[in-house]
């Protein structure tokens, strides 16, 4: 079965300052994907960054940036020059013939 | 604009009733999720359809029902026999099948308490 491990419940960074997100998945599969979405207080899900498997270089968007280590079934998440703004849950998801979300992180960003 | 439109936003039900929450797209997508969510928890899986007047059940069906007789519309039925019904509910939809690579589109979401 596919899982998705992220083991930081809650993390806390300052304003401008970077954070990263872990999280873990298990597979037998090659080919894949993996997201993290965020999902603000207003509760709507968005996505921030797509990785594709196949893929060697990270991915990044902006001040978001991925750390993809295929080998160790790792996918972190990057975030640079923390905004308030980027306070939110976080949800690592892979997905190879269905999608699997992890529990969440829950981010703050202190100012 | 294009997007997930998900009514209502919150929801009271008293022990023993259906309730039902709707969901439409305008994106077009061929395939649309309801997903439930509890603290700790992450996205669980309801149910799932492809295709119009299609569905198949996900992880957690039990106590719950869809239909999908417009490919725009995914509503949800909370029946009296879902044990531990309040939580948020999320309905989203992507491309479909050929076109999937996995990433969804999300409403609002819909939060039930059952009193």
């Amino acid at each position: 079965a596919q899982t998705v491990t992220q083991s930081q419940p809650e993390m806390s960074v300052q304003e401008a300052e970077t954070v990263t997100l872990s999280c873990t998945y298990d597979t037998s599969e090659n080919n894949y994907y993996l997201f993290w979405y965020k999902q603000p207080p207003s509760r709507q899900m968005i996505l921030v960054i797509r990785q594709e498997a196949y893929k060697q270089q990270n991915a990044t968007e902006n001040r978001f940036s991925v750390n993809f280590q295929k080998a160790a079934k790792s996918f972190s998440l990057k975030i640079s020059d923390s905004q308030l703004g980027d306070t939110a849950m976080y949800f690592c998801a892979f997905y190879g013939n269905k999608l699997v979300f992890g529990a969440g992180t829950i981010l703050r960003v202190k100012s | 604009d294009g997007g997930i439109t998900q009514s209502p936003k919150y929801l009271f039900r008293k022990e023993g009733q259906n309730v039902t929450l709707s969901c439409e797209q305008n994106l077009n997508h061929d395939a649309m999720y309801w997903y439930r969510q509890d603290p700790g928890q992450g996205l669980r899986l309801i149910y799932y359809s492809q295709i119009v007047n299609d569905f198949q059940k996900g992880d957690i069906a039990e106590g719950y029902s869809v239909s999908r007789e417009k490919k725009e519309s995914f509503p949800l039925t909370v029946t009296s026999a879902q044990k531990n019904p309040t939580a948020f509910y999320l309905c989203a939809s992507s491309p479909g099948t050929g076109k999937n690579t996995g990433e969804l589109f999300f409403g609002e979401g819909s939060r039930l308490t059952v009193l």
